[in-house]
């Protein structure tokens, strides 16, 4: 199957400062891929959706200036958390999507904790 | 608003029986339908799916169940095995979906534990 590598699998941070995240796929090119948030107990409930070479359209509630992401290549994505707050410690997942077909393809994700 | 309820958050079976695994949905707009499978620190991985003009399909041990009407879908797991303990993910897409803007709908996953 294909390969979604996410970097990092866990970071800490002190508040107000920011955190990248990578998304990359690693076997094929991906003009989409979506990022996800999952809350201790909840869903992943989805951030936005990032498109090669544009704008990613965010999901209502989702602070398009807090989370950064840049999908400048067709096998890269990056999201990043500026100003990290607490609230903000969660478990962040990306996927991507393979062609046209409906099968997405998840990284590992990453534990975000703010200090 | 949860509009994909996984109302089990665990559930433990012996290894050789059948996992049962429910799936509610509100949204009469969603389509298709999509189980996945996550080990701690991985990404889900795709299982299996159907379209909401079936109402089973089948892939080796695992079948998909789906009942329109009462907003319902399972997962069959038979023979469980230990490999199969993991995190159970329903999802759902709207009607419409093709194309690079349909996005997945969550439930809140149910940890399956398959004891020997």
């Amino acid at each position: 199957g294909a390969v979604v590598s996410q970097h990092p699998s866990r970071v800490i941070c002190k508040s107000g400062t920011s955190v990248k995240i990578e998304c990359r796929s690693l076997d094929f090119q991906a003009t989409t891929m979506f990022w996800y948030r999952q809350f201790p107990k909840q869903s992943l409930m989805l951030m936005a959706t990032s498109n090669e070479g544009s704008k990613a359209t965010y999901e209502q509630g989702v602070e398009k200036d807090k989370f950064l992401i840049n999908h400048a290549s067709l096998t890269l994505s990056t999201l990043t958390v500026t100003s990290a707050h607490p609230e903000d410690s969660s478990f962040y997942i990306c996927s991507a999507r393979k062609g046209q077909g409906e099968k997405l393809f998840f990284g590992s994700g990453t534990q975000l904790s703010v200090l | 608003d949860q509009q994909v309820k996984q109302n089990s958050p665990s559930l433990s079976v012996q290894e050789g029986r059948i996992s049962i695994l429910n799936c509610d949905y509100t949204n009469s707009m969603f389509d298709y339908f999509l189980w996945y499978k996550k080990y701690p620190a991985e990404g889900p991985t795709f299982l299996i799916s159907i379209s909401s003009i079936k109402d089973k399909n089948e892939d080796g041990r695992f079948t998909v169940f789906l009942n329109k009407s009462a907003k319902h879908l399972s997962l069959h797991i038979v023979p469980s095995q230990p490999g199969d303990s993991a995190v159970y993910f329903c999802a759902a897409l709207p009607w419409g979906y093709t194309g690079t803007a349909s996005k997945l709908t969550f439930g809140t996953g149910t940890r399956l534990q398959v004891t020997l």
